[in-house]
């Protein structure tokens, strides 16, 4: 069965401190990897997304996310986070023709900043 | 990258009442739709996928009766919640793919509230 789990529910750090959210997943075929981000009450933005290649890839906003194919997993990091990168982050697998196929997301992690 | 809108953002409805939602691929062609409803704090959860020139295709406990879909043309689909109830309130969110970006667009969502 096809799954995304994302194990953090909630997540504080403080402003200007790394942040990894962990993503594993569940998937039968070569997976599409997603992460998206929403603010409260608006749509989704995608941060980045991984098919083949470079295995840590780069995003918008100074995301980036590794894929580790062994540990069927994709967190998403960034070094250095900003206020205003509090909302609700969404971990998102498809096949790799991800045209005509729905994608399974995670329950996702909110995130918090304090000053 | 391709653009979906999503009409109207926001809707207060009374009990009882019809609401039909919009979704609309604005510079390509989407044969293929997806709603998805995402309760407050969780994720988003698959409900149906709309064809173009077919019948929608709706996943296991969405009523059919209940959230009509029809897929008008390669660049609208339309979401239809027939006597809607305060239980359906929700933010509903459409996506389309773009086979030549290989990935799918989020619309904005729409938030419904049912009094």
């Amino acid at each position: 069965a096809q799954s995304v789990t994302q194990p953090d529910i909630h997540i504080t750090v403080s402003e200007g401190a790394s942040l990894e959210l962990r993503c594993n997943y569940s998937y039968g075929a070569t997976p599409y990897l997603f992460w998206y981000v929403q603010s409260p009450g608006q749509g989704l933005q995608l941060l980045l997304k991984y098919f083949s290649g470079d295995t840590l890839v780069q995003g918008i906003k100074g995301f980036e996310a590794e894929f580790k194919r062994s540990q069927s997993s994709f967190n998403l990091r960034k070094p250095s986070v900003h206020w205003s990168d509090a909302a609700e982050y969404f971990c998102a697998v498809g096949p790799w023709n991800s045209g005509n196929t729905p994608l399974v997301f995670g329950k996702g992690t909110r995130l918090s900043v304090i000053a | 990258g391709a653009v979906v809108s999503q009409h109207p953002s926001r809707v207060i409805c009374k009990s009882g009442t019809s609401v039909k939602i919009e979704c609309r691929s604005l510079d390509f062609q989407a044969t293929t739709m997806f709603w998805y409803r995402q309760f407050p704090k969780q994720s988003l959860m698959l409900m149906a996928t709309s064809n173009e020139g077919s019948k929608a295709t709706y996943e296991q406990g969405v009523e059919k009766d209940k959230f009509l879909i029809n897929h008008a043309s390669l660049t609208l689909s339309t979401l239809t919640v027939t006597s809607a109830h305060p239980e359906d309130s929700s933010f509903y969110i459409c996506s389309a793919p773009d086979g030549g970006y290989n990935e799918q667009f989020f619309g904005p969502g729409t938030r419904l509230t049912v009094l």
